[in-house]
């Protein structure tokens, strides 16, 4: 157990909806990162926060929002979804910038 | 931008003995950092070791070890005395230091630990 705990574990939904994901970082982390993992583009990149800001972005689409609270869980918001959205989404936290990343158990994604 | 490439999508060995992934990567950055992941059935993504690309002496943590060499940027591991646990699926990442800290994955290396 990392420490990391996302909501919900699994989430089945349709096209054209709108879903969130949730993250609680490890205590005392203040950094939060988004993964996607899909079997065509593998594990991707998607943006990180620190500390309630903004601090890098990756290969997120615009449809594609989050934000990290003041109790320093982040919510990660997928609109308007498509069949390719389908993927395991993971979060991940660190207690300072460059130390090593701590993985949440995912949130397997099923768009029908 | 920076790449990691995983050369073996499979890989197989037998309970007890040695195994080695490989991994080659692809920067003009001097500081970096190097990881591998284990992720298995379960899909939890597992740290296995780190390598912080300044120091010369290669990481190890009990079973697993890796080889670093920087002038080949090449960064592979080594699980001695494989168990059944150890089946899973392994990635290599990269993680520029001073930039952003981003893990960069390769596609992963499936290791199957056979009885």
């Amino acid at each position: 157990d990392s420490g990391v705990t996302q909501t919900p574990k699994h989430l089945i939904t349709a096209t054209g909806q709108r879903v969130t994901l949730r993250c609680s970082p490890r205590s005392g982390d203040l950094s939060v990162y988004w993964y996607q993992q899909s079997l065509d583009q593998g594990l991707q990149f998607l943006i990180q926060y620190y500390n309630g800001e903004e601090r890098a972005k990756g290969n997120i689409l615009e449809r594609f929002s989050a934000q990290q609270f003041p109790d320093l869980h982040s919510e990660l918001n997928l609109s308007s979804l498509e069949l390719g959205d389908s993927a395991l989404y993971f979060c991940a936290s660190s207690v300072m910038p460059y130390n090593e990343q701590f993985f949440g158990p995912g949130t397997r994604l099923t768009v029908l | 931008a920076q790449t990691v490439t995983q050369s073996q999508p499979e890989m197989s060995v037998q309970e007890a003995e040695t195994v080695t992934l490989s991994c080659t990567y692809d920067t003009s950055e001097n500081n970096y950092y190097l990881f591998w992941y284990k992720q298995p059935p379960s899909r939890q993504m597992i740290l296995v070791i780190r390598q912080e690309a300044y120091k010369q002496q290669n990481a190890t943590e009990n079973r697993f070890s890796v080889n670093f060499q920087k002038a080949a940027k090449s960064f592979s591991l080594k699980i001695s005395d494989s168990q059944l646990g150890d089946t899973a699926m392994y990635f290599c990442a990269f993680m520029d230091q001073g930039g952003s800290e981003k893990l960069v994955f390769g596609k992963g290396t499936k290791l199957t630990v056979n009885p």
